[in-house]
Protein backbone atom coordinates (compact mmCIF):
# COMPACT_ATOMS: atom_id res chain seq x y z
CA UNK A 1 0.00 0.00 0.00
CA UNK A 2 1.01 3.93 -0.85
CA UNK A 3 1.36 6.09 1.78
CA UNK A 4 2.62 9.48 2.02
CA UNK A 5 3.44 11.37 4.76
CA UNK A 6 4.30 15.26 5.33
CA UNK A 7 5.63 16.04 8.82
CA UNK A 8 5.59 19.31 9.32
CA UNK A 9 2.33 19.92 10.36
CA UNK A 10 2.50 23.93 10.18
CA UNK A 11 5.56 26.10 8.18
CA UNK A 12 5.61 29.66 8.33
CA UNK A 13 7.58 32.47 6.48
CA UNK A 14 8.77 35.98 5.42
CA UNK A 15 6.98 37.22 2.38
CA UNK A 16 9.53 37.19 -0.19
CA UNK A 17 11.58 34.83 1.61
CA UNK A 18 12.10 30.94 0.34
CA UNK A 19 10.45 27.77 2.33
CA UNK A 20 10.43 24.14 1.56
CA UNK A 21 7.96 21.38 2.33
CA UNK A 22 8.96 17.96 2.52
CA UNK A 23 6.57 15.12 1.38
CA UNK A 24 8.48 11.14 1.62
CA UNK A 25 6.18 8.56 0.58
CA UNK A 26 6.37 4.66 0.25
CA UNK A 27 5.26 2.41 -2.66
CA UNK A 28 6.74 -0.43 -4.78
CA UNK A 29 5.84 0.44 -7.87
CA UNK A 30 7.86 1.87 -10.50
CA UNK A 31 5.08 4.06 -12.42
CA UNK A 32 3.92 7.02 -10.90
CA UNK A 33 3.45 10.65 -10.23
CA UNK A 34 3.73 12.93 -7.63
CA UNK A 35 1.80 16.29 -7.28
CA UNK A 36 2.06 19.52 -4.44
CA UNK A 37 -1.60 20.57 -4.32
CA UNK A 38 -2.37 24.06 -2.62
CA UNK A 39 -6.08 24.08 -0.82
CA UNK A 40 -7.03 27.77 -0.21
CA UNK A 41 -9.56 28.32 2.66
CA UNK A 42 -12.45 28.18 -0.29
CA UNK A 43 -11.03 24.26 -0.35
CA UNK A 44 -10.73 24.55 -3.90
CA UNK A 45 -7.80 22.02 -5.39
CA UNK A 46 -5.46 23.80 -7.05
CA UNK A 47 -2.41 21.79 -8.63
CA UNK A 48 0.83 23.29 -8.07
CA UNK A 49 3.41 20.95 -9.62
CA UNK A 50 3.43 17.75 -10.77
CA UNK A 51 6.52 15.17 -11.39
CA UNK A 52 6.56 11.67 -13.64
CA UNK A 53 8.21 9.39 -11.82
CA UNK A 54 10.71 8.08 -14.50
CA UNK A 55 11.78 11.92 -14.88
CA UNK A 56 14.98 12.70 -13.53
CA UNK A 57 14.78 16.31 -13.77
CA UNK A 58 13.60 18.44 -11.26
CA UNK A 59 10.03 19.76 -12.55
CA UNK A 60 9.73 23.59 -11.96
CA UNK A 61 6.66 26.11 -12.06
CA UNK A 62 7.56 29.61 -11.84
CA UNK A 63 8.32 30.25 -7.98
CA UNK A 64 7.91 26.71 -7.11
CA UNK A 65 10.45 23.80 -7.78
CA UNK A 66 11.04 20.13 -6.74
CA UNK A 67 13.58 18.31 -5.16
CA UNK A 68 12.68 14.84 -6.35
CA UNK A 69 15.12 12.21 -4.43
CA UNK A 70 13.12 8.91 -6.23
CA UNK A 71 15.82 6.13 -4.47
CA UNK A 72 15.01 8.00 -0.79
CA UNK A 73 11.19 8.25 -1.94
CA UNK A 74 11.65 12.16 -0.84
CA UNK A 75 9.43 14.58 -2.46
CA UNK A 76 10.22 17.80 -1.23
CA UNK A 77 8.21 21.39 -2.44
CA UNK A 78 10.34 24.96 -2.88
CA UNK A 79 8.73 28.02 -2.89
CA UNK A 80 11.01 31.23 -3.29
CA UNK A 81 9.65 34.83 -3.47
CA UNK A 82 6.94 33.82 -1.11
CA UNK A 83 3.45 35.80 -1.17
CA UNK A 84 0.92 36.44 0.87
CA UNK A 85 -1.26 35.05 -2.17
CA UNK A 86 0.28 31.93 -1.11
CA UNK A 87 -0.75 31.01 2.53
CA UNK A 88 -3.27 28.07 1.78
CA UNK A 89 -2.85 24.07 3.06
CA UNK A 90 0.00 22.44 0.63
CA UNK A 91 -0.90 18.39 0.30
CA UNK A 92 1.25 16.05 -1.49
CA UNK A 93 0.00 13.16 -3.37
CA UNK A 94 0.57 9.77 -4.95
CA UNK A 95 -0.64 8.89 -7.96
CA UNK A 96 -0.58 5.32 -9.28
CA UNK A 97 -2.70 3.97 -12.06
CA UNK A 98 -5.85 3.19 -9.85
CA UNK A 99 -5.13 5.41 -6.80
CA UNK A 100 -4.62 9.06 -5.92
CA UNK A 101 -3.30 9.43 -2.16
CA UNK A 102 -2.98 12.75 0.04
CA UNK A 103 -0.60 13.24 2.62
CA UNK A 104 -1.65 15.24 5.81
CA UNK A 105 -1.00 18.36 4.47
CA UNK A 106 0.94 21.15 5.82
CA UNK A 107 -0.36 24.83 6.67
CA UNK A 108 1.53 27.50 5.55
CA UNK A 109 1.29 30.92 6.52
CA UNK A 110 3.23 33.65 4.77
CA UNK A 111 4.01 36.37 7.53
CA UNK A 112 3.88 40.26 6.12
CA UNK B 1 -12.83 27.62 -16.63
CA UNK B 2 -14.09 24.68 -14.57
CA UNK B 3 -13.19 21.07 -16.20
CA UNK B 4 -15.14 19.21 -13.63
CA UNK B 5 -18.37 20.59 -11.96
CA UNK B 6 -19.61 19.05 -8.39
CA UNK B 7 -23.02 19.59 -7.72
CA UNK B 8 -24.81 20.44 -5.27
CA UNK B 9 -21.91 22.54 -3.34
CA UNK B 10 -24.01 22.64 -0.51
CA UNK B 11 -26.43 20.61 0.58
CA UNK B 12 -28.34 20.70 4.59
CA UNK B 13 -31.23 17.67 5.08
CA UNK B 14 -32.62 16.00 7.65
CA UNK B 15 -31.72 12.55 9.97
CA UNK B 16 -32.31 9.41 7.29
CA UNK B 17 -32.50 11.27 4.37
CA UNK B 18 -30.60 9.55 0.83
CA UNK B 19 -28.42 12.32 -0.68
CA UNK B 20 -26.88 11.79 -4.43
CA UNK B 21 -23.77 14.24 -5.32
CA UNK B 22 -22.86 14.58 -8.90
CA UNK B 23 -19.72 14.61 -10.33
CA UNK B 24 -19.58 15.83 -14.41
CA UNK B 25 -16.04 16.03 -16.70
CA UNK B 26 -17.28 18.78 -18.95
CA UNK B 27 -14.50 18.83 -21.74
CA UNK B 28 -12.67 15.21 -21.63
CA UNK B 29 -13.58 11.47 -21.06
CA UNK B 30 -13.12 10.93 -17.22
CA UNK B 31 -11.78 7.00 -17.16
CA UNK B 32 -11.27 7.05 -13.65
CA UNK B 33 -12.91 8.83 -11.13
CA UNK B 34 -12.14 9.11 -6.99
CA UNK B 35 -14.26 10.25 -4.32
CA UNK B 36 -13.10 12.04 -1.65
CA UNK B 37 -14.01 12.53 2.31
CA UNK B 38 -12.27 15.99 4.04
CA UNK B 39 -12.81 17.00 8.08
CA UNK B 40 -12.25 20.14 8.93
CA UNK B 41 -8.26 21.08 9.12
CA UNK B 42 -7.61 17.61 7.79
CA UNK B 43 -6.62 15.58 4.46
CA UNK B 44 -8.54 14.14 1.54
CA UNK B 45 -9.27 10.61 2.88
CA UNK B 46 -9.87 8.27 -0.27
CA UNK B 47 -13.09 6.73 -0.10
CA UNK B 48 -13.16 4.61 -4.03
CA UNK B 49 -12.10 4.70 -6.90
CA UNK B 50 -14.29 3.78 -10.05
CA UNK B 51 -13.40 3.24 -13.48
CA UNK B 52 -16.09 3.75 -16.15
CA UNK B 53 -18.38 0.69 -16.80
CA UNK B 54 -17.06 -1.08 -13.56
CA UNK B 55 -17.92 -1.56 -9.84
CA UNK B 56 -16.14 0.91 -8.00
CA UNK B 57 -13.24 -0.38 -5.73
CA UNK B 58 -13.55 1.21 -1.93
CA UNK B 59 -11.11 2.02 0.57
CA UNK B 60 -10.93 -0.18 3.73
CA UNK B 61 -13.33 1.31 5.94
CA UNK B 62 -15.74 2.67 3.96
CA UNK B 63 -19.03 1.12 3.43
CA UNK B 64 -20.01 0.01 0.34
CA UNK B 65 -23.88 -0.04 1.38
CA UNK B 66 -23.23 3.75 2.98
CA UNK B 67 -21.94 5.26 0.08
CA UNK B 68 -23.22 4.25 -3.35
CA UNK B 69 -20.86 5.00 -6.00
CA UNK B 70 -21.79 4.91 -9.50
CA UNK B 71 -19.99 5.59 -12.54
CA UNK B 72 -22.11 4.96 -15.47
CA UNK B 73 -20.69 6.90 -18.22
CA UNK B 74 -17.19 8.29 -19.37
CA UNK B 75 -18.62 11.69 -17.93
CA UNK B 76 -20.56 11.55 -14.74
CA UNK B 77 -19.97 9.92 -11.47
CA UNK B 78 -22.61 9.87 -8.14
CA UNK B 79 -22.23 9.13 -4.82
CA UNK B 80 -25.20 8.41 -2.83
CA UNK B 81 -24.73 8.40 0.74
CA UNK B 82 -27.45 6.56 1.96
CA UNK B 83 -30.20 7.09 5.18
CA UNK B 84 -27.42 10.04 6.35
CA UNK B 85 -26.75 10.98 9.72
CA UNK B 86 -24.67 13.12 11.47
CA UNK B 87 -21.15 11.54 11.57
CA UNK B 88 -21.59 11.13 7.83
CA UNK B 89 -21.84 15.17 7.56
CA UNK B 90 -18.76 16.44 5.67
CA UNK B 91 -16.93 17.84 2.81
CA UNK B 92 -17.38 15.55 -0.30
CA UNK B 93 -14.68 15.98 -3.29
CA UNK B 94 -14.58 13.98 -6.58
CA UNK B 95 -11.78 13.62 -8.67
CA UNK B 96 -11.45 13.19 -12.36
CA UNK B 97 -9.07 11.45 -14.56
CA UNK B 98 -8.70 10.34 -18.14
CA UNK B 99 -6.38 7.83 -19.50
CA UNK B 100 -2.93 7.25 -17.10
CA UNK B 101 -0.68 10.13 -17.69
CA UNK B 102 -3.53 12.49 -18.36
CA UNK B 103 -4.05 15.30 -15.75
CA UNK B 104 -6.12 15.30 -12.62
CA UNK B 105 -9.19 17.46 -12.06
CA UNK B 106 -11.19 18.25 -8.95
CA UNK B 107 -14.45 18.98 -8.45
CA UNK B 108 -15.42 21.90 -6.29
CA UNK B 109 -16.75 19.85 -3.40
CA UNK B 110 -19.74 19.19 -1.66
CA UNK B 111 -20.31 20.47 1.86
CA UNK B 112 -22.83 17.75 3.68
CA UNK B 113 -24.67 18.69 6.78
CA UNK B 114 -27.16 16.15 8.31
CA UNK B 115 -29.22 17.50 10.71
Amino acid sequence: AQTVTQSQPEMSVQEAETVTLSCTYDTSENNYYLFWYKQPPSRQMILVIRQEAYKQQNATENRFSVNFQKAAKSFSLKISDSQLGDTAMYFCAFASRDNLFFGTGTRLTVIP
Amino acid sequence: GAVVSQHPSWVICKSGTSVKIECRSLDFQATTMFWYRQFPKQSLMLMATSNEGSKATYEQGVEKDKFLINHASLTLSTLTVTSAHPEDSSFYICSARGPWGQPQHFGDGTRLSIL
